[in-house]
């Protein structure tokens, strides 16, 4: 069973504004990860952030971290046409392994 | 660095055939993951491998499906008898280790059974 559930599972937002995606997960976790997939590409790894961290920036991207309630948010500032693709978080509940969600599907209108 | 290699990058084949999709991870890593995605059920971990040894093949969905790390160059995920369900994207990535850090995956292999 997924350990991560994203929502929303579809957003489609015009180009320049923001773009918000959260997942929620279940059980106590070392980290999580975000990943971006575009249509037909393998998934490309964007950030990771850890329990006891509470927020992380890289260029446009900023996630945080709420391990009280167990979610996560990925804000891509900015968009562009490019950023259109699929993001999944991933967490990592220490078992060696990640553990990926459905993944919210990300299209940007020109 | 080439990255992740998977060959083919397509399938297909008939239902009771049998399938050997391969992989090469990036040179110096030592864990490699197999994942299959489909739309019904998203991306799932079937089997992970740390220094050529199978960790987890919980993910496995039956005898069918076989994997195998001869050395750390190569690894090998095989299916037989293949069914129509067996349908989907098989994704193999690897990392410098097992948890808590990021996986570099490959372009995947798709499959089509039918």
């Amino acid at each position: 069973s997924q350990q991560g559930e994203e929502d929303p599972q579809a957003l489609s937002i015009q180009e320049g504004e923001n773009a918000t995606m959260n997942c929620s997960y279940k059980t106590s976790i070392n980290n999580l990860q975000w990943y971006r997939q575009n249509s037909g590409r393998g998934l490309v790894h964007l950030i990771l952030i850890r329990s006891n961290e509470r927020e992380k920036h890289s260029g446009r991207l900023r996630v945080t971290l709420d391990t009280s309630k167990k979610s996560s948010s990925l804000l891509i500032t900015a968009s562009r046409a490019a950023d259109t693709a699929s993001y999944f978080c991933a967490t990592d509940a220490g078992a060696q392994k990640l553990v990926f969600g459905q993944g919210t599907r990300l299209t940007i209108n020109p | 660095d080439a990255g992740v290699i998977q060959s083919p990058r397509h399938e297909v084949t008939e239902m009771g055939q049998e399938v050997t999709l391969r992989c090469k991870p990036i040179s110096g890593h030592n864990s490699l993951f197999w994942y299959r995605q489909t739309m019904m059920r998203g991306l799932e971990l079937l089997i992970y491998f740390n220094n050529n040894v199978p960790i987890d093949d919980s993910g496995m969905p039956e005898d069918r499906f076989s994997a195998k790390m001869p050395n750390a160059s190569f690894s090998t995920l095989k299916i037989q008898p293949s069914e129509p369900r067996d349908s989907a994207v098989y994704f193999c990535a690897s990392s410098f280790r097992t948890g808590g850090i990021e996986q570099y995956f490959g372009p995947g292999t798709r499959l089509t059974v039918t």
